[in-house]
């Protein structure tokens, strides 16, 4: 089975802009879910995704966002680029929500970078 | 608010000897503990897990222990090999919502 993959690896946007990140998931798994990794704060949960509906989600301003399609590929939007939203975004998916994070298995990361 | 802390940034060890990672946590309603392992230019792989009703659990070389009462738990490495070098990661979860720690950098000399 192919791993979960995540498009663009690499981004560069100004203060401001939007961005929309990608992922798609291992096939069969229906969660996915958003991590923003910054040093120091390690990987801090955006939101989760199963079945196109958002099920469980981070302490993040409401300029992230994303959604879910019916083939499970996930995306996610931030607006209004700040600085500090510079960071590694890590996707990852599992068979089923609720099931235990043993079985979550994270894509490659998207180096965000905000100038 | 970080419920799960790593302390330690950086850990430094000699090929061969053992490594110990430290992870220690605030809410007492996580019940489920896992480590990943994270190469650079790579996401996080999950290394070992355990659940709250165990106090250690040990595959190959790599061995957690949980200390409920403390809210803590290490990740012990034994033999270390330069393989090993990476960041790890603690994390913790309760049914549905999971922290990680801010990670260890571990490097190991040969």
């Amino acid at each position: 089975k192919a791993g979960v993959t995540q498009t663009p690896r690499y981004l560069i946007k100004t203060r401001g802009q939007q961005v929309t990140l990608s992922c798609s998931p291992i096939s069969g798994h229906r969660s996915v879910s958003w991590y923003q990794q910054t040093p120091g704060q390690g990987l801090q949960f955006l939101f989760e995704y199963f079945s196109e509906t958002q099920r469980n989600k981070g302490n993040f301003p409401g300029r992230f966002s994303g959604r879910q399609f019916s083939n499970s590929r996930s995306e996610m939007n931030v607006s209004t680029l700040e600085l500090g939203d510079s960071a590694l975004y890590l996707c990852a998916s599992r068979e089923v929500a609720g099931t235990t994070y043993n079985e979550q298995f994270f894509g490659p990361g998207t180096r965000l970078t905000v100038l | 608010d970080q419920q799960v802390k790593q302390n330690s940034p950086s850990l430094s060890v000699q090929e061969g000897r053992i490594s110990i990672l430290n992870c220690d946590y605030t809410n007492s309603m996580f019940d489920y503990f896992l480590w990943y392992k994270k190469y650079p230019a790579e996401g996080p792989t999950f290394l070992i897990s355990i659940s709250s009703i165990k106090d250690k659990n040990e595959d190959g070389r790599f061995t957690v222990f949980l200390n409920k009462s403390a809210k803590h738990l290490s990740l012990h490495i034994v033999p270390s090999q330069p393989g090993d070098s990476a960041v790890y990661f603690c994390a913790a979860s309760e049914w549905n919502d999971m922290r990680f720690g801010a990670g260890t950098r571990l490097t190991v000399k040969p």
